[in-house]
């Protein structure tokens, strides 16, 4: 199947750093996502990517759809405690399934 | 508006024994999702419904039964739980590419 690698598997910040994280992929995605998740709890989507080149900003959060459409990037700045979680990538190759596939997520910590 | 709902929260089994995991939604979305995730391994899908009455498998569906009699409505079933089936269950809802999930179904399989 297809497969997401997501990088890097954890970091350990400050707060008030700002934060980068990625996903590859060795095949075309229609559409890629970014989704949160706190301890105990289901993913919840933070951005939305519909075109190659495209940049979106939600808050703190920006989010790109790579021009190759192979791979997508989601910054945070001035990180902040509660956004301590597990981040994760999701590209969907088009279809009328519209099943995702997941990056194996980033566990972020932000240290006060 | 509940959004995806999951029953029940936690469930501890024998080797053997059955159950049947309850996903509800009330966005009228026509598609829903059963995904598994274990530690490192991220989400993956064990089976998907595009429309009532419809189900297909994904990534991991073995050991797993899905039905969809009812739109809103998405159930998993292990008909004989495995401690490999150890794991927390999510199901999602789209209507497009865009998934909502539930808070999740934690299973553990003795």
């Amino acid at each position: 199947g297809q497969q997401l690698n997501q990088s890097p598997q954890s970091m350990f910040i400050q707060e008030g750093e700002d934060v980068s994280m990625n996903c590859t992929s060795s095949s075309i995605f229609n559409t890629w996502l970014w989704y949160k998740q706190d301890p105990g709890e289901g993913p919840v989507l933070l951005i939305a990517l519909y075109k190659a080149g495209e940049l979106t900003s939600n808050g703190r959060l920006t989010a790109q759809f790579g021009i190759t459409r192979k791979d997508s990037f989601l910054n945070i700045s001035a990180s902040i405690p509660s956004d301590v979680g597990i981040y994760f990538c999701a590209g969907q190759l088009g279809g009328s399934n519209y099943k995702l596939t997941f990056g194996k997520g980033t566990l972020l910590t932000v240290n006060p | 508006n509940a959004g995806v709902t999951q029953t029940p929260k936690f469930r501890v089994l024998k080797t053997g024994q059955s159950m049947t995991l309850l996903c509800a939604q009330d966005m009228n979305h026509e598609y829903m999702y059963w995904y598994r995730q274990d530690p490192g391994m991220g989400l993956r899908l064990i089976h998907y419904s595009v429309g009532e009455g419809t189900t297909a498998k994904g990534e991991v569906p073995d050991g797993y039964n899905v039905s969809r009699l009812k739109k809103q409505n998405f159930l998993l079933g292990l008909e004989s739980a495995a401690p490999s089936q150890t794991s927390v269950y999510f199901c999602a809802s789209s209507k497009r590419e865009t998934q909502y999930f539930g808070p999740g179904t934690r299973l553990l399989v003795l």
